[in-house]
């Protein structure tokens, strides 16, 4: 099984800043199936990435992910009110899928 | 619109049976695999399940092997997960989602259900 471990645990920034989450695989993910999602509380997670660097529909362009191998990272440009929530990465190159423990993005 | 809607949560006591179900619209159904994801209360995402397109394989996580069972009803676009056998480390919101690509899964997952809560509990 994959272990995926995510950092920072949490990330405090203001409105307008950048944020980058780092997502590291214990082994390679095959063919880059590597997505990312957003939970916010009490609703369910929302699909951001997958691909690695694919956005999904309806995605704003502030969201960008990058990384091949072990390594992943998610980008938010400039945060927007709305994007303080929990981000999840996952691995689904491989059973069982496998889900990061997260990185809450809080509001400084 | 694409919708997922889970029901048959509940409060159960260890050792029962609960079925939860997962109603489609706004999608071919029958074209996409299932799956089942859980999230324990204030803990990450956990993967339980999938069953592919036409129902004849299955694949679960080895915490569930041999007690849940996923099913699908395609001419009626639900979904469904047999629990048996519950354990209290079984609590949890269970979602249902939709992989993301029809044909053969791919175990990532594009659309999510609100979620049901299960609690097991004496």
């Amino acid at each position: 099984e994959i272990v995926l471990t995510q950092s920072p645990g949490t990330l405090s920034l203001s409105p307008g800043e950048r944020a980058t989450l780092s997502c590291r695989a214990s082994q390679s993910v095959s063919s880059s199936y590597l997505a990312w999602y957003q939970q916010k509380p009490g609703q369910a997670p929302r699909l951001l990435i997958y691909g690695a660097s694919s956005r999904a529909t309806g995605i704003p362009d502030r969201f960008s992910g990058s990384g091949s191998g072990t390594d992943f990272t998610l980008t938010i440009s400039r945060l927007e009110p709305e994007d303080f929530a929990v981000y999840y990465c996952q691995q689904y190159g491989s059973s069982p899928p496998t889900f990061g423990q997260g990185t809450k993005v809080k509001m400084k | 619109q694409v919708q997922l809607v889970e029901s048959g949560g509940g409060v159960v006591q260890p050792g029962r049976s609960l079925r939860l179900s997962c109603a489609a619209s706004g999608f071919t159904f029958s074209t996409y695999g299932m799956h089942w994801v859980r999230q324990a209360p204030g803990k990450g995402l956990e993967w339980v399940a999938v069953i592919w397109s036409d129902g004849n394989s299955k694949d679960y996580a080895d915490s569930v092997k041999g007690r849940f069972t996923i099913s699908r009803d395609n001419s009626k676009n639900t979904l469904y997960l047999q629990m048996n056998s519950l354990r209290a480390e079984d609590t949890a919101v269970y979602y249902c989602a939709r992989d993301l690509s029809p044909g053969l899964p791919l175990y990532g997952m594009d659309v999510w259900g609100q979620g049901t809560t299960v609690t097991v509990s004496s």
